[in-house]
């Protein structure tokens, strides 16, 4: 877990504005993935990238989120115009190209709360 | 992606054997398993995988029979901070699907002194 660093772990804004979270993935992996936590509820898939390529965005909300994972730098996942509803823990995870019987860690999460 | 039923909760004591079982009766014959462990306000930790018969490792062990339709984790002598949730995830990793994890509200295991 310590290897995949997220940024803010906690970060409160109000209705409408943008909320930016960052990850940054283990040292030799390269490939990133964005789950989401509601309360007592369990991980949802949101989406996987590669460097400056989406793979899968099937989990991802059709309007107002969007995620990046530039050649340099960390994967950046966005929420615009923030509503209640997207109060939640977004949890990153990275792993290395894929081979068999791969798995991936995740980061310690961000925790966003929606005022 | 296979789908998984394991137990909403469990209790224990310090010191007890605790054995999860893990229903996934649709795996695929490029599916593995993996086990991960969730405590409060962090993200899951990566416990075990395994694809047939027995894994162990300094945490845990997994037990899948050979028909793969279930599989078993076993928590030797847990303590009080083994109290978390656990997860049982049925995934492809052939490139396909990968990271693309479905995870259900998984077992909540409570460690009593």
């Amino acid at each position: 877990n310590a290897g995949v660093m997220q940024n803010p772990r906690h970060l409160v804004r109000r209705r409408g504005q943008e909320a930016r979270l960052r990850c940054s993935p283990m040292k030799g992996h390269s490939h990133v993935y964005w789950y989401r936590q509601l309360p007592e509820e369990g991980l949802k898939f949101m989406v996987y990238l590669q460097k400056e390529n989406i793979i899968d965005e099937s989990g991802m909300p059709k309007e107002r989120f969007s995620a990046e994972f530039p050649k340099e730098g960390p994967s950046i996942l966005r929420i615009q115009q923030v509503v209640r509803g997207d109060s939640a823990a977004y949890f990153c995870a990275s792993s290395p190209p894929r081979i068999s019987g791969n798995t991936i860690y995740f980061g310690e999460g961000s925790w966003l709360t929606v005022v | 992606l296979a789908k998984t039923t394991q137990p909403i909760s469990m209790d224990s004591y310090e010191g007890q054997e605790v054995n999860i079982t893990c229903s996934h009766n649709n795996i695929a014959t490029n599916d593995y398993i993996t086990w991960y462990q969730q405590f409060p306000s962090q993200g899951p930790r990566f416990i075990i995988q395994g694809y047939k018969t027995k894994v162990t490792n300094e945490v845990a062990s997994l037990f899948i029979p050979a028909d793969r339709k279930s599989s078993t984790l076993s928590l030797p002598r847990v303590s009080l901070s083994d109290t978390a949730v656990y997860y049982c995830l049925v995934a492809r990793w052939d490139g396909g699907s990968q990271g693309n994890l479905i995870f259900g509200k998984g077992t909540k295991l409570s460690v009593k002194p």
